[in-house]
Order: structure tokens, then C-alpha cells, then sequence
């Protein structure tokens, strides 16, 4: 069982649709990730919060759109993606003390698929 | 940019070998963690390196961190079925990001 919680768990969606991923922690860590797997790939960073604060953005294009409303959620709003935007989002969360040194906590992940 | 090179990017064994996983930067690092994804999985972290010369066990696993902070392993002795997964190491740079390596693969057969 993991303590970060993504839903939902797959998601198949038009390139034309809006959606939204949701993850959710409880362990008070104010440090929250979201990352992009491909298949056989590491996970790549996509953006950082830190006190719900955007504090990275890995050039990331405009269609995904990151939010943080408070110290427990993170969301992930996609727009007009493109087929290579299929892969696994994982979100990750991790204390704040010098937050890129603390380990990080995965959740499962959400499964995206464009059509 | 900063780089963590890791090999091999597969390995195969018979159950009861051992395995070996190597990391390398090619900048020193402020500390380096493990991770293990599962097939279908995600990633769960194993252990944090931070000194110099670094060694810490786990049972059957063993991580070191080089004197130089440049380089990492993972040697698992007597390799179980359950051993099976993605290794990945992911090292930072202090007050940046993590960056993983391309991971090692193990698959163990009985």
C-alpha cells in the first residue's frame, strides 16, 4: 500500500478533452512532484511544489497544467494532448529539508492513453 | 547538463547469483538514492547515501557511494525471485532535482 494516493488509476481520453489527475498525501510532506513514465524509461520530472508553491517547471508544455491547492493535493489539468503524452504520471511527495536530498514517495500512478 | 549514467541496462541470473548495479555522474553529487520498481509498479525507494565512501546494508543488498561522490552500486547476494525489478539510482546536486539513471533491469530465473 502506498501513502500517496493518485486517482484515477487509468484514464483514456481525446486529444480535444480536459481531465484532470488527482493525488492526494496525508504525511504532512510539503514537498510534492509529479513525474512522466514511459515504458522501459526512468521517470522524468516534470514539475516541483514546494509549500504549494510552483518551484520547478522542467519546460513542460502548456497542456498540462499543474495545482496546488493546499499542503495535501496536487492536481494535474490536461488539455489538447498529443499521443506521445501517453504514459504513467506518477506523483511523488517528500519532507522539505533541503527537499531534492529527502526521499520521495511515489503513489501508483495514473495510466493516460490519447486517442 | 548533469547526467547519471547507469549499467547494465538489463541483467539476467539464476536464482542464488549475485547482481551488480553501477551508477556514475559525471559531477559530484550532494547524496544519491535508490530506488526499486516492480513490473506494473512504482517506484519505492530503497536507501539515501550522503557520505563519502558510504556503505550501507539491507539483508542480502549492499550500497556503497564512492569516495569521490561520483559513483554508486547495488549488490544484491544470492538473488531471489522476488528480487525481480527495475533498479534505479538518482542522485542530485544540492538544492536541485533528483536525477535518475536509465535503471537495471534484473530478471531472476528458479
Amino acid at each position: 500500500d502506498t501513502e500517496v494516493t493518485q486517482t484515477p488509476k487509468h484514464l483514456v481520453m481525446g486529444m480535444t478533452n480536459k481531465k484532470s489527475l488527482k493525488c492526494e498525501q496525508h504525511m504532512g510532506h510539503r514537498a510534492m512532484y509529479w513525474y512522466k513514465q514511459k515504458a522501459k524509461k526512468p521517470p522524468e520530472l516534470m514539475f516541483v511544489y514546494s509549500y504549494e508553491k510552483l518551484s520547478i517547471n522542467e519546460s513542460v508544455p502548456s497542456r498540462f497544467s499543474p495545482e496546488c491547492p493546499n499542503s495535501s493535493l496536487l492536481n494535474l489539468h490536461l488539455h489538447a494532448l498529443q499521443p506521445e503524452d501517453s504514459a504513467l504520471y506518477l506523483c511523488a511527495s517528500s519532507r522539505l529539508q533541503g527537499a531534492q536530498d529527502q526521499p520521495q514517495h511515489f503513489g501508483d500512478g495514473t495510466r493516460l492513453s490519447i486517442l | 547538463g548533469q547526467q547519471v549514467m547507469q549499467i547494465p541496462q538489463y541483467q539476467h541470473v539464476q536464482e542464488g547469483e549475485d547482481f551488480t548495479t553501477y551508477c556514475n555522474s559525471s559531477t559530484t553529487l550532494s547524496n544519491i538514492q535508490w530506488y526499486k520498481q516492480r513490473p506494473g509498479g512504482h517506484p519505492v525507494f530503497l536507501i539515501q547515501l550522503v557520505k563519502s565512501g558510504e556503505v550501507k546494508k539491507q539483508k542480502r543488498l549492499t550500497f556503497q557511494f564512492g569516495e569521490a561522490k561520483k559513483n554508486s552500486s547495488l549488490h544484491i547476494t544470492a538473488t531471489q525471485t522476488t528480487d525481480v525489478g527495475t533498479y534505479f539510482c538518482a542522485g542530485s546536486l544540492s538544492g536541485t532535482a533528483l536525477i535518475f539513471g536509465k535503471g537495471t533491469t534484473l530478471s531472476v530465473s528458479s
